[in-house]
């Protein structure tokens, strides 16, 4: 059982415009969400978070939405860059859950200039 | 925020054989994990190395397959016994870090470079 589900493995996208990934979850227990980036060869690296309290979180040019009603989250990163090519993890945790993350499968993410 | 280094960054290995992985973290972290990557799958997280007793294995991950050291706050290791060519992954090691951001308490999760293990 998956609880956290990125169902589009891959998108492309043209420099400058946004990219929208999304994610979403099946566990209401979740408190707090969080967007890592990972490329080729290299370990996973935090983006950005948010708690279930809060419906948005921005940093620079990338926002996080959270629709906890649907259980869906999204990312968006404004404008696109070719260095953003990488493949995007959702992770969701319960503060009280000892820290572990569930993770879902990743989309990989093209920027074409 | 922790920088994680890990030992080896990738190896070919033979099968039955064993490969013990190292992670270095330049600060005392409470919670350190384990995961392995399979191709074309998500992160899986393999155990919890915990500092001074034996590891929290997570379902499906045994330690006599995966056995684990942690003998102190900023070094751990993970080895991947009696190897198969299934075995053939990334092997990443982390640790979690509570920051506080926007009125709210976070587990941020940091990760290795990673290990890429192949099995012939």
């Amino acid at each position: 059982d998956q609880q956290v589900k990125q169902n589009s493995p891959s998108l492309s996208v043209q420099e400058g415009r946004i990219s929208i990934l999304n994610c979403d979850y099946t566990n209401s227990m979740f408190d707090y969400f969080l967007w890592y980036k990972k490329y080729p060869a290299e370990g996973p690296t935090f983006l950005i978070s948010i708690s279930s309290i809060k419906d948005k979180n921005e940093d620079g040019r990338f926002t996080v939405f959270l629709n906890k009603s649907a259980k869906h989250l999204s990312l968006h990163i404004v404008p696109s860059q070719p260095g953003d090519s990488a493949v995007y993890f959702c992770a969701a945790g319960n503060a009280g859950n000892n820290r572990k993350l569930i993770w879902g499968l990743g989309t990989s993410l093209a920027v074409n200039p | 925020s922790a920088v994680i280094s890990q030992k080896p960054s990738r190896d070919i290995c033979q099968r039955g054989t064993s490969l013990t992985i190292q992670c270095q973290v330049d600060s005392q972290v409470t919670m350190m994990f384990w995961y392995r990557q399979q191709p074309g799958q998500s992160l899986t997280l393999i155990a919890t190395a915990n500092q001074g007793s034996e590891a929290t294995y997570e379902s499906g991950f045994v330690i006599d397959k995966f056995p684990i050291s942690r003998p102190n706050l900023t070094f751990s290791t993970l080895t991947v016994s009696n190897m198969s060519p299934e075995d053939s992954s990334i092997y990443l090691c982390s640790v979690v870090q509570s920051r506080y951001r926007q009125s709210s308490f976070y587990n941020e999760q940091f990760f290795g470079p990673g290990t890429r293990l192949t099995v012939l």
